[in-house]
């Protein structure tokens, strides 16, 4: 169990510019999520994903954000036209699907540091 | 909406000393309850969760009570250590997706 691994940690980009976040999940866990962290503040649900489908996303994700996963494996998260108020952590999460609503534990990757300059 | 409150920080305490972080929400069912602990540097962990009314939750000496009547879920931990200078986040999750949903995170400072 190598756990969730996410890449780059550390990203410093230009504003109007693109970046791509990849996730590697847990090998055998097909649920996949990301959340976004400002500091001071708690994790805010971005998406999630159940092998290769989206199932469900957030408001916050404007049509600047795009994620894939697109063999239901690792998963990307793309953000578009950066802007300053998109700087922030961007953490990526996996759980086993388990028994529906009964809180299956969701393991967290390091999160991915995004700075727009 | 769903939606979880904790106390603000950040808390400082001696070693030795009783923590308590309270931790309230609201939800339109009834869901899982989870502690989740982040180390400077480091990501977030699961310290401990309970999935229905009355069951504790425990892990390292913390210990948690899903409380339905009060919508609670109140951390503890007896005598703090150094090693659990720490941010602290509750959270709840519902659903078929199992998201969860967080409070804002208390900092937790312990000195010698």
């Amino acid at each position: 169990d190598t756990g969730v691994s996410q890449d780059p940690r550390h990203k410093i980009t230009k504003r109007g510019q693109n970046v791509t976040f990849r996730c590697d999940p847990i090998s055998e866990h097909n649920r996949l999520y990301w959340y976004r962290q400002t500091l001071g503040q708690g994790p805010e649900f971005l998406t999630y994903f159940q092998n290769e489908a989206q199932l469900e996303k957030s408001r916050l994700l404007s049509d600047r954000f795009s994620a894939e996963r697109p063999k239901g494996s690792f998963s990307t998260l793309e953000i578009q036209r950066t802007e300053q108020g998109d700087s922030a952590m961007y953490l990526c999460a996996s759980s086993s699907p388990g028994q529906l609503g009964k809180g299956n534990t969701i393991y967290f990757g390091e999160g991915s540091w995004l700075t727009v300059v | 909406g769903d939606s979880v409150t904790q106390m603000e920080g950040p808390v400082t305490l001696s070693e030795e000393a009783f923590l308590t972080i309270n931790c309230t929400y609201t939800a339109t069912g009834y869901p899982s309850l989870f502690w989740y602990v982040q180390y400077p540097g480091e990501g977030l962990q699961l310290l401990l969760k309970a999935t229905k009314a009355d069951d504790k939750g425990s892990n390292k000496g913390f210990e948690a009570t899903y409380r339905k009547e009060t919508t609670s879920f109140h951390l503890e931990k007896g005598s703090v250590q150094v090693s659990d200078s720490a941010v602290y986040f509750c959270a709840l999750s519902l659903g078929a997706g199992n998201k969860l949903t967080f409070g804002g995170g208390t900092r937790v400072l312990v000195k010698p």
